[in-house]
């Protein structure tokens, strides 16, 4: 399994940024997705998630009507779109999958991680 | 949302030590909890899953337990390898949630 994100980069307030994140080893279409985000020296915060087909999406408060979330199963890909950026969404953005077994009826924990894409919000 | 708190927040302990790291929910989430072992500048790996499963390849000194609001993360003896931040993880609700972090120290 290897996730492998992109995208990152230094924005200014109120900028746009899409993050993308290659999937490979494992069957895509068959997975839950999430994006979690770490700000630099904090703890880690859940930021959005997508079902298998992209039917059903969830975000965190602290980003909803700002970020997006999407996938194409053609291309093993994931991606979140963030627009109107804030300097609080400053953080290592990490593209995990859901795991198989034991989940909850709503949600599941991460069984593998990307090593993450860095986004800075600053003018 | 369901807050999660663990303690403490940091903890020095010695190769050997028996070292345990305490989760508590605000509110009961069954056994729908994970455990994750996070190095500087890299990526959390999953550690236990349903509270107290062990992950492929997760050596067999770490254990998890508790149910409810209660759960405990044990590393029956301290390696080298295991100086990190753990963090907790609730995956009850849509809105998942973590822990602030745990970083054991080298005493």
């Amino acid at each position: 399994v290897q996730l492998v994100e992109s995208g990152g980069d230094l924005v200014q307030p109120g900028g746009s940024l899409r993050l993308s994140c290659a999937a490979s080893g494992f069957t895509f279409s068959s997975s839950w997705m999430t994006w979690v985000r770490q700000a630099p020296g904090k703890g880690l915060e859940w930021v959005a998630n997508i079902n298998q087909d992209g039917s059903e999406k969830y975000f965190a408060d602290s980003v909803k009507g700002r970020f997006t979330i999407s996938r194409d199963n053609a291309k093993n890909s994931l991606y979140l779109q963030m627009n109107s950026l804030r300097a609080e969404d400053t953080a290592v953005y990490y593209c995990t999958r859901d795991g198989r077994r034991d989940c909850s009826s709503t949600s599941c924990y991460f069984d593998f991680w990307g090593q993450g894409t860095r986004v800075t919000v600053s003018s | 949302d369901i807050q999660m708190t663990q303690s403490p927040s940091t903890l020095s302990a010695s190769v050997g030590d028996r070292v345990t790291i305490t989760c508590r929910a605000s509110q009961s989430i069954s056994t729908w909890l994970a455990w994750y072992q996070q190095k500087p500048g890299k990526a959390p790996k999953l550690l236990i899953y349903k509270a107290s499963s062990l992950e492929g390849g997760v050596p067999s000194r770490f254990s998890g337990s508790g149910s409810g609001t209660e759960f405990t993360l044990t590393i029956s003896s301290l390696q080298p390898d295991d100086f990190a931040t753990y963090y907790c993880h609730q995956y009850n609700s849509y809105s998942r949630t973590f822990g602030q972090g745990t970083k054991v120290g080298i005493k």
